[in-house]
């Protein structure tokens, strides 16, 4: 079973910072890694499917990279609505689909 | 733009059983895999079961143990997930969720509802 390990556990930065969040998978799981957002009372949003291939509308700040074990969630300059729970989830050795433990990214 | 509702949840004693029900609407459901995940209050979350698109091949978490069954009606635009046997660690909010493939399924989860509340308590 695939475990995802997500770092941070939270971040604190201010609007127009640069985030980098980090999520790394216990074997390859090669491209097959999803990024979700979800705000306080909300479902969850997805963002980032393939490690790198961002969904229809998607603001051009969020970026996915990474292969292998380790992928990276960046936010190029925080907008004071990105702040949220960030979860990674991998599709590539199923069932179970995994999700990381996720990463609070909240306002200093 | 893609509509789910789920709907069954409610307060719940150990040991008893519950059906939730997802409606889904405005996107073609018989093209789709659909899954039940849920998120336990303040924590994660776990991706509980997949249905495919006919309804013919069904994967479930290890930690159900055979107690929750997913089936669809493709005629009515439903999900369901009929869980049995309920534990107080079952109490989460119980979201469904479009599959992002068509026909054959990507295992990423493009559309969510809103999600239904289970709480179990004697």
């Amino acid at each position: 079973e695939i475990v995802l390990t997500q770092s941070p556990a939270t971040l604190s930065l201010s609007p127009g910072e640069r985030a980098t969040l980090s999520c790394r998978a216990s074997q390859s799981i090669t491209s097959y890694l999803a990024w979700y957002q979800q705000k306080p009372g909300q479902a969850p949003r997805l963002l980032i499917f393939d490690a790198s291939n961002r969904v229809t509308g998607l603001p051009a700040r969020f970026s996915g990279s990474g292969s292998g074990t380790d992928f990276t969630l960046t936010i190029s300059s925080l907008e004071p609505e990105d702040f949220a729970v960030y979860y990674c989830q991998q599709r590539s050795n199923w069932p179970p689909i995994a999700f990381g433990q996720g990463t609070r990214l909240e306002i200093k | 733009q893609v509509h789910l509702v789920e709907s069954g949840g409610g307060v719940i004693q150990p040991g008893r059983s519950l059906r939730l029900s997802c409606a889904a609407s405005r996107f073609s459901f018989s093209l789709h895999a659909m899954h039940w995940l849920r998120q336990a209050p303040g924590k994660g979350l776990e991706w509980v079961a997949a249905i495919s698109s006919d309804g013919s091949q069904k994967y479930y978490a290890d930690s159900l143990k055979g107690r929750f069954t997913i089936s669809r009606d493709n005629s009515k635009n439903t999900l369901y997930l009929q869980m049995n046997s309920l534990r107080a660690e079952d109490a989460a909010v119980y979201y469904c969720a479009r599959d992002m493939g068509q026909l054959w399924p990507l295992y990423y989860f493009d559309y969510w509802g809103q999600g239904t509340l289970v709480t179990v308590s004697s």
